[in-house]
C-alpha cells in the first residue's frame, strides 16, 4: 500500500524557518516525481514545487521562488521542503503528493501538514 | 499564474448528471493533455478521479468522465450518488514546467 507521511508543520512567527518531510513507503520512492501542494483551510489547492525522481531537476511556484527549496533523500524515501522568510499568507495545510501518469498528475496524497506563520 | 477558472458551485439530483467546467490558457489546459481532476470530502486529502484528460485510475467509478475542447476541460458526473458531494478541483500542467489548480467546486447533491 502507497503511504506518505508528512511532519514538521507548526507554529513559526513571520521572516522564520520551517524544514517540512515526507515519509514514503509502499512503492519505489525513486522511481517517482514528488510534489508538495498547500491548501489555506477552506480554500483551494495550489501547487508548490516539485522534483524529478533522480533529485537533480526542481521547480517552484512564482509565490515561493527564493525562499522554498524542495528536494529528496531517495536513499532514506524521504521528501522534504525547506521553507525560509516564511510570510503570514504561508499559512496552510502543506500536502506532499506522488506525480504519476507523466509525472504531473497527483496519484497519492499524504493527510497534510499544518503551518501557521503568526507573531 | 492565474488560477483555472471553475464554478465556485453546481448541484444535482441523485441520478442526474453534472459537468464542472475547468477555463484555462493556451498556456496550459489548451497545450497539454495533463489534465487531471481530484475529489476531495471535508477533512479529507484529495484523491485523483481523471488523468491525462480523459482517463479514469483504477477503482474510480465510470460515472466520472473526463474532456477538453481548446482550452476548457471538463468533469462530467452521470447517475449522482449522495457519496459525491464534495469539492472538485482541476489542474493543469503549464508552459512554464508548473502546475495550476482552479479555484474549485463544490458539488451538491440535492
Amino acid at each position: 500500500e502507497v503511504q506518505l507521511v508528512e511532519s514538521g508543520g507548526g507554529l513559526v512567527q513571520p521572516g522564520g524557518s520551517l524544514r517540512l518531510s515526507c515519509v514514503a513507503s509502499g512503492f519505489p520512492f525513486n522511481y517517482y516525481w514528488m510534489h508538495w501542494v498547500r491548501q489555506v483551510p477552506g480554500k483551494g489547492l495550489v501547487w508548490v514545487s516539485r522534483i524529478n525522481s533522480a533529485g537533480i531537476t526542481t521547480s517552484h511556484a512564482d509565490s515561493v521562488k527564493g525562499r522554498f527549496t524542495i528536494s529528496r533523500d531517495n536513499a532514506r524515501n524521504t521528501l522534504y521542503l525547506q521553507m525560509n522568510s516564511l510570510r503570514v499568507e504561508d499559512t496552510a495545510v502543506y500536502y506532499c503528493a506522488r506525480g504519476n501518469y507523466g509525472d504531473f498528475q497527483f496519484d497519492s496524497w499524504g493527510q497534510g501538514t499544518l503551518v501557521t506563520v503568526s507573531s | 499564474q492565474s488560477a483555472l477558472t471553475q464554478p465556485a458551485s453546481v448541484s444535482g439530483s441523485p441520478g442526474q448528471s453534472i459537468t464542472i467546467s475547468c477555463s484555462g490558457t493556451s498556456s496550459d489546459v489548451g497545450a497539454y493533455n495533463y489534465v487531471s481532476w481530484y475529489q476531495q470530502h471535508p477533512g479529507k486529502a484529495p484523491k485523483l478521479m481523471t488523468y491525462d484528460v480523459t482517463n479514469r485510475p483504477s477503482g474510480v467509478s465510470n460515472r466520472f468522465s473526463g474532456s477538453k475542447s481548446g482550452n476548457t476541460a471538463s468533469l462530467t458526473i452521470s447517475g449522482l450518488q449522495a457519496e459525491d458531494e464534495a469539492d472538485y478541483y482541476c489542474c493543469s500542467y503549464t508552459r512554464s514546467d508548473t502546475l495550476v489548480f482552479g479555484g474549485g467546486t463544490k458539488l451538491t447533491v440535492l
